[in-house]
């Protein structure tokens, strides 16, 4: 099975702080996904990547920055916390070889105070 | 644009009762749609998903799902509910032109389960 891994399941910050969320897979996909996800709102998609030095901005990638640098680890980066982004994120794993739909990983709820 | 719309915010059933979950998408061409399951706490796990072919399609945890093109839905079903389907279940569809290979979701339904 592929194993997608959130580095923390639960964090809190101060307002300011530079975060980092880490996501690592460990079955070579190609396509990796960050999501946020808040209570009525569902999920939406703040970056993806389709392959390693790539990024392409989602629905609301604002406050937000990503990277890429090896195949297997996707990092999502805070510049400077807000209140506002206090939520659950959600990183997601696919391959471009088969469609097996997104695999997702445990997620990180991040509190920003 | 893509979208995907599940009109049930949340619903209640009784165990071992029938359960239909509803999904519409709007979408321009064959669709690729998935259903996804929450339990609280945990990231999503995928139920079932439909490519093409048979329209109905059977997934894990004794779920199904039916496609239906002329009403642009596809509606989770079970035909008995266990007290631990308790979750959140989200449907999605495959994004196409820009969003190709990306998943657009409803904004979840939340099952509750009585006793």
């Amino acid at each position: 099975d592929v194993k997608v891994t959130q580095s923390s399941r639960y964090l809190v910050k101060r307002t300011g702080e530079k975060v980092f969320l880490e996501c690592v897979q460990d079955m070579d996909h190609e396509n990796m996904f960050w999501y946020r996800q808040d209570p009525g709102l569902g999920l939406r998609l703040i970056y993806f990547s389709y392959d390693v030095k790539m990024k392409e901005k989602g629905d609301i990638p604002e406050g937000y920055s990503v990277s890429r640098e090896k195949k297997e680890r996707f990092s999502l980066i805070l510049e400077s916390a807000s209140t506002n982004q206090t939520s659950m994120y959600l990183c997601a794993t696919r391959t471009r070889v088969t469609n097996y739909g997104y695999t997702f990983g445990s997620g990180t709820r991040l509190t920003v105070v | 644009a893509q979208s995907v719309t599940q009109p049930d915010i949340h619903i209640t059933v009784s165990e071992g009762a029938s359960l239909e979950l509803r999904c519409n998408y709007s979408y321009g061409a064959t669709p690729y749609l998935f259903w996804y399951v929450q339990s609280p706490g945990q990231g999503l796990q995928l139920l079932l998903k439909y490519f093409s072919g048979d329209t109905l399609v059977q997934g894990i945890k004794g779920f199904e799902a039916e496609f239906k093109r002329s009403q642009s839905s596809f509606n989770l079903r079970k035909p008995s509910v266990h007290w631990s389907d308790a979750a959140e279940y989200f449907c999605a569809v495959e994004g196409y032109g820009g969003s190709q290979g990306n998943l657009i979701f409803g904004k979840g339904t939340k099952l509750s389960v009585k006793p």
